[in-house]
């Protein structure tokens, strides 16, 4: 079973960088398939952040690509998402995934970030 | 304000039918495959539905998918209060550049 958990500091300073980070369990990143980062602001829909190929290729949602890194660390089975120069507006849960193209087939449980003073 | 327009809210009673729309473009729906999903409060979405009108393992087939030109529909027979979450629909845009983009989310409620 392919599980997925991010892990990383819940609150975030206004102009500073986010890092996340998702332990994949049941399944090697270095095997296939696209993992990627989706946020969902508090009562809001869901956004996609970007992703990235098991090869190291990225995707990115282009109204964030400008602050967006996504990369991957096959020797620890887990991929990070860095997000620079933050709002209050990126204020949300976010989720660690893997998706088989268009389409997520496994999700992590999410973790909130705040951005605050 | 999301790529794909979807209702806010749609609403049923138990055992009842309801579908749930998702309209694009060419440059997303038109020429993509989508998916749907299912949020309960609280939790991560769940896939239902990927490739317009498969289910993944373990999804009943009360759930059901469908696209026309630039619109998708999620169907869902036999509503139970369980099925009472947001759904979602997504795909693939290339608009600007390769990413997958997402409906605003519908809210059902079984009455």
């Amino acid at each position: 079973q392919v599980q997925l958990q991010e892990s990383g500091p819940g609150l975030v300073k206004p102009s500073e960088t986010l890092s996340l980070t998702c332990a994949v369990s049941g399944y090697s990143i270095s095997s296939g398939y696209y993992w990627g980062w989706i946020r969902q602001p508090p009562g809001k829909g869901l956004e996609w952040i970007g992703s990235i190929y098991h090869s190291g290729s990225t995707y990115y949602n282009p109204s964030l690509k400008s602050r967006v890194t996504i990369s991957v660390d096959t020797s620890k089975n887990q991929f990070s998402l860095k997000l620079s120069s933050v709002t209050a507006a990126d204020t949300a849960v976010y989720y660690c995934a893997r998706a088989r193209g268009d389409y997520v087939d496994y999700w992590g449980q999410g973790t909130l970030v705040t951005v605050s003073s | 304000q999301s790529v794909l327009t979807q209702p806010p809210s749609v609403s049923a009673a138990p055992g009842q039918k309801v579908t749930i729309s998702c309209s694009g473009s060419s440059s997303n729906i038109g020429n993509n495959y989508v998916s749907w999903y299912q949020q309960l409060p609280g939790t991560a979405p769940k896939l239902l539905i990927y490739d317009n009108n498969k289910r993944p393992s373990g999804i009943p087939d009360r759930f059901s998918g469908s696209k026309s030109g630039t619109s998708a529909t999620l169907g869902i027979t036999g509503l139970q209060t369980g099925d009472e979450a947001d759904y979602y629909c997504g795909t693939w845009d290339s608009s600007l550049s390769v990413y997958v983009v997402f409906g605003g989310g519908t809210k059902l409620t079984v009455l």
